[in-house]
C-alpha cells in the first residue's frame, strides 16, 4: 500500500512563529507537492519538488518556503506564521519526473494547522 | 473565471437514485481529466480517469466533452457510503511539469 505521513495532525501555533510541516513518502517516487486547503477555494498548490533539491514554485508559494534534502522527505516551512495561514496543509506524491504521464497523486492525512 | 468549476452542493439525494455532477474547464489545452473523491476530514483520493470515449466502473460513469471542455460523473444506485465530496481535477503542462488544478468539489449527501 502506498504511504504518505504527515508529521502531525493537528497543529497550533502563534503568529510570528517559525513552523515545520513534514511529510514523507515510502515509495520513492519523484515528485512531491504541498497543497493547502480552504472552503470555497479547494486545493491550491504552494509548492512542487520533482527530485532531491529541487523545488518550483505553484499558484501561491507567499510566506512559505520548502526543503528536499532527501527523496523521501518533503518539508513545508513557515517562516513567520500570520492567521492567513490557518489551514488544511496536505502533502501529495506522484511517481515519474516532471514530463510523466502518471497523474495520480496520492495524499498524506493531512495537517489542520490554526495560527492565533 | 475559475480553472475548475463545480456546482458546491450539496446534493442531497436517497439512497438508490441516480445522480450526475458536471464540472467546467477552462483550459483548452487540459490534457488529462480525473475525478477525485474526498470523505469528511480525509484526503482526496482518485476515483477514476476521464476518458473522451467515457468510462465505466460499476456504478459510476465519467464523460468527457473536449468541444465544449466540461466533463461529468454519474453514480448510478447511490449508496449511503457515496456520501463525500467529489473533486474535478484536470492537468496541463505548466511549471516545467505535469501540474493537476483541483475544482472546489461538489458535495453529496445520501440520505435513506
Amino acid at each position: 500500500d502506498v504511504k504518505v505521513t504527515q508529521s502531525s495532525r493537528y497543529l497550533v501555533k502563534r503568529t510570528g512563529e517559525k513552523v515545520f510541516l513534514e511529510c514523507v513518502q515510502d515509495m520513492d517516487h519523484e515528485n512531491m507537492f504541498w497543497y493547502r486547503q480552504d472552503p470555497g477555494l479547494g486545493l491550491r498548490l504552494i509548492y512542487f519538488s520533482y527530485d532531491v533539491k529541487m523545488k518550483e514554485k505553484g499558484d501561491i508559494p507567499e510566506g512559505y518556503s520548502v526543503s528536499r534534502e532527501k527523496k523521501e522527505r518533503f518539508s513545508l516551512i513557515l517562516e513567520s506564521a500570520s492567521t492567513n495561514q490557518t489551514s488544511m496543509y496536505l502533502c501529495a506524491m506522484q511517481r515519474g519526473g516532471p514530463r510523466s504521464s502518471y497523474n495520480e497523486q496520492f495524499f498524506g492525512p493531512g495537517t489542520r494547522l490554526t495560527v492565533l | 473565471r475559475k480553472e475548475v468549476e463545480q456546482d458546491p452542493g450539496p446534493f442531497n439525494v436517497p439512497e438508490g437514485a441516480t445522480v450526475a455532477f458536471n464540472c467546467t474547464y477552462s483550459n483548452s489545452a487540459s490534457q488529462s481529466f480525473f475525478w477525485y473523491r474526498q470523505d469528511c476530514r480525509k484526503e482526496p483520493k482518485l476515483l477514476m480517469s476521464v476518458y473522451s470515449s467515457g468510462n465505466e466502473d460499476g456504478r459510476f460513469t465519467a464523460q468527457l466533452n473536449r468541444a465544449s471542455q466540461y466533463i461529468s460523473l454519474l453514480i448510478r444506485d447511490s449508496k449511503l457510503s457515496d456520501s463525500a465530496t467529489y473533486l474535478c481535477v484536470v492537468t496541463h503542462w505548466g511549471g516545467g511539469g505535469n501540474k493537476l488544478t483541483f475544482g472546489t468539489g461538489t458535495q453529496l449527501k445520501v440520505e435513506l
